[in-house]
C-alpha cells in the first residue's frame, strides 16, 4: 500500500467550475500537508501547506485537512484555463517528503 | 530571497556512460535537500536527502549516488547510466527545522538511449 494515494483524474471542468482534488494517506506520523501545482515540463511550485485539520484558504484556493480520517482535499473556485494543471498533494514527516501520483486537471474555456 | 538552481534542463546520454547532476541554493543556510525522480504520469519518488554537508539518506536501491560538498550545493552521479534511468529529476530544499514546505527547482529530463 502506498503512503499517500491520489485519485488519478485527470478531469476537464468548464471555465468557472469548482475543481476538487482528495489525497488519502496511511501513515498517522504525517504532520505537514502541501498541495503542488505542476505545469508540464516544469518543476512543481507549492500553492498551500498547513500542519492542522481544518479548512485554509487562500485566494480561490482551499485546502482542507481532516486527520482523524487521513483525508486533504484542495478545492479550486472560479477556475481558469490558467488553472490546467497536474496537482500534487504531499506530506511530511521527519525531513522527508511523500507525494501523491498526481491529478491532471484541464479547465475549458 | 531564496533561488534553486538546477542544471541542465534536458540531458542525453548513452547507456553505461556517467552522469553528473547539479544543484545549488542560494538565500538560505543550512538547508534540507532532495533529489526526486518524477516517472511519466507518476508522482515524485525520493532518492536521496540531506539534512547537512557529507549527510546523505538513501530512499531507494539505485544505480545512484549523491553527495553534498557544500552546504548549499547537491550533487546527483552515477558511474554507468541505465536505460531505466530515463526520467525527470528534481532537486529541492526546505527549511531546516523538519516538516517544512518544500521550494523545487526546475528539473533535469534525462533520456538514457
Amino acid at each position: 500500500q502506498k503512503e499517500v494515494e491520489q485519485d488519478p483524474g485527470p478531469l476537464s471542468v468548464p471555465e468557472g467550475a469548482i475543481v476538487s482534488l482528495n489525497c488519502t494517506y496511511s501513515n498517522s506520523a504525517f504532520q505537514y500537508f502541501m498541495w503542488y501545482r505542476q505545469y508540464s515540463r516544469k518543476g512543481p511550485e507549492l500553492l498551500m501547506y498547513t500542519y492542522s485539520s481544518g479548512n485554509k484558504e487562500d485566494g480561490r484556493f482551499t485546502a482542507q485537512v481532516d486527520k482523524s480520517s487521513k483525508y486533504i482535499s484542495l478545492f479550486i473556485r472560479d477556475s481558469q484555463p490558467s488553472d490546467s494543471a497536474t496537482y500534487l498533494c504531499a506530506m511530511s514527516y521527519d525531513y522527508k517528503l511523500s507525494f501523491g501520483a498526481g491529478t491532471t486537471v484541464t479547465v475549458r474555456a | 530571497s531564496q533561488t534553486i538552481h538546477q542544471w541542465p534542463a534536458t540531458l542525453v546520454q548513452p547507456v553505461g556512460s556517467p552522469l553528473s547532476l547539479e544543484c545549488t541554493v542560494e538565500g538560505t543556510s543550512n538547508p534540507n535537500l532532495y533529489w526526486y525522480r518524477q516517472a511519466a504520469g507518476r508522482g515524485l519518488q525520493l532518492l536521496f536527502y540531506s539534512v547537512g554537508i557529507g549527510q546523505i539518506s538513501s530512499e531507494v536501491p539505485q544505480n545512484l549516488s549523491a553527495s553534498r560538498p557544500q552546504d548549499r550545493q547537491f550533487i546527483l552521479s552515477s558511474k554507468k547510466l541505465l536505460l531505466s534511468d530515463s526520467g525527470f529529476y528534481l532537486c529541492a530544499w526546505s527549511g531546516s527545522l523538519m516538516n517544512t514546505e518544500a521550494f523545487f527547482g526546475q528539473g533535469t529530463r534525462l533520456t538514457v538511449v
